[in-house]
């Protein structure tokens, strides 16, 4: 059966310091994995999919087939990446499921 | 502008009435969703459309029913709301390639008292 687990719900960092938010999944094909980033009382965005490859706002995210892990990282954690990250897998059927959820703070 | 617009935004409403909520999409995409959100759940599937008339239960389907009329309208309808279905429910398009991701709309914040 297909999962996405984030195993943290809150995370607090200071400002300047690297972040790493945790996305661990349970899927028997190959794959396809997306983080989204929630701001305050918004919509959900898409922030990255492992299959561009690309760093958005500093934020990469490399798939581990090994350890069926997509954590998501930056260097120098800024005040505006304080939100909610989500980890999200693409099944069969076009559907996604998506993990609980990181609220991520990031300290002054 | 996104391409997608739930509406209304805000909606309080009682026990026991049923409530509809839209899902609008200029996009011609294929795929529409329903998701609720909640403290601790993260995003569940309540519904999805993969085509006009074309629609199948998520994860969460107890209570609530959709219907796809034409390709840019999704409706959601709780036939008989309850305090448990006060939550955050977003709407989502797909195009049908998944490697693209979802696009989200803004959502609407429902309250059952």
């Amino acid at each position: 059966a297909q999962r996405v687990t984030q195993p943290e719900k809150l995370l607090s960092v200071f400002k300047g310091a690297p972040v790493e938010l945790k996305c661990n999944y349970s899927y028997s094909g190959s794959p396809e994995l997306f983080w989204y980033v929630q701001y305050s009382r918004q919509r959900l965005q898409l922030l990255l999919r492992h299959i561009s490859r690309e760093s958005i706002k500093g934020f990469t995210a490399d798939l581990n087939k090994g350890e069926t892990s997509f954590h998501l990282k930056k260097p120098f954690a800024q005040e505006e990446d304080s939100a909610m990250y989500y980890c999200a897998l693409s099944g069969s059927g076009n559907q996604f499921y998506f993990g609980t959820g990181t609220s991520l703070t990031v300290i002054p | 502008d996104a391409g997608i617009t739930q509406s209304p935004r805000h909606k309080v409403t009682e026990t026991g009435t049923p409530v509809t909520l839209r899902c609008h999409q200029t996009e011609n995409h294929r795929y529409m969703y329903w998701y609720r959100q909640d403290p601790g759940h993260g995003l569940r599937l309540i519904h999805y459309s993969y085509g006009v008339k074309d629609t199948d239960k998520g994860e969460v389907s107890d209570g609530y029913s959709v219907s796809r009329s034409k390709t840019e309208d999704f409706l959601l309808t709780l036939e008989s709301a309850t305090s448990s279905q006060t939550s955050v429910y977003f709407c989502a398009i797909s195009g049908g390639d998944g490697g693209y991701g979802y696009t989200f709309g803004s959502g609407t914040r429902l309250t059952v008292v």
